[in-house]
């Protein structure tokens, strides 16, 4: 099966600018989730889709973030305007069922707010 | 609340030679604990996973983990390094919110490995 797929895997804009990043899940998963990588800290959860809605939002660091999942298939993640503070690695997961545990992850977006 | 804390930040072993990462959890119950792994210009990959049971857990590409619930602690082992296995690695803990679960990572340890 395909994996979680991630776009762009590198962005580089400039401060005030818009981004938005695109998570693929795989095929069936009604789970998604958002994270993020901030250099050299932790990985942190920004927010949990379950098919179109959104269970868990209480990662979402501002109202700069804009998340969605149209459809129940694939989401996206917009920036608006972008911070330098908004630069990390931002991972998407996805899982097939409420009690599965351990996600697949995507192999993430690299941004960087210049 | 849930904490994952991995001491060492960036750790060089010789290939062959034996691994062992290091990772303490704060948390009230037995949680979720899993071990991802993430080699340059890769996603996250899951190692292994604790849920109950047997507290020694074998995962994928011969790394097995510990549970001791008298240390809080899940370290990741592995008898003979190989050069793939340069990465970055982290500890997490699932716990369950509102039915769903969700995951804190630790800070990640660097591995280096050198011939």
């Amino acid at each position: 099966e395909a994996g979680v797929t991630q776009f762009p895997s590198h962005s580089v804009i400039e401060k005030g600018q818009t981004v938005t990043l695109r998570c693929d899940p795989i095929s069936g998963h009604d789970n998604l989730y958002w994270y993020r990588r901030v250099m050299g800290k932790e990985i942190k959860f920004l927010l949990h889709f379950v098919k179109e809605s959104k269970q868990d939002e209480s990662g979402m660091p501002n109202n700069r973030f804009l998340a969605e999942r149209t459809g129940g298939t694939y989401s996206t993640l917009k920036v608006q305007p972008a911070e330098l503070e908004d630069s990390g690695v931002y991972f998407c997961a996805s899982s097939q069922e409420r009690g599965h545990y351990g996600y697949t992850f995507g192999s993430g977006t690299r941004l960087t707010v210049v | 609340a849930q904490s994952v804390t991995q001491p060492d930040i960036h750790i060089t072993v010789s290939e062959g030679a034996s691994l062992e990462l290091r990772c303490n959890y704060s948390y009230g119950a037995t949680p979720y604990l899993f071990w991802y792994v993430q080699s340059p210009g890769q996603g996250l990959q899951l190692l292994l996973k604790y849920f109950s049971g047997d507290t020694l857990v074998q995962g994928i590409k011969g790394f097995e983990a510990e549970f001791k619930r008298s240390q809080s602690s899940f370290n990741l082992r592995k008898p003979s390094v190989h050069w793939s296995d340069a990465a970055e690695y982290f500890c997490a803990v699932g716990l369950n919110s509102g039915g769903y679960q969700k995951v804190t990572f630790g800070t990640g340890t660097k591995l280096q490995v050198i011939p």
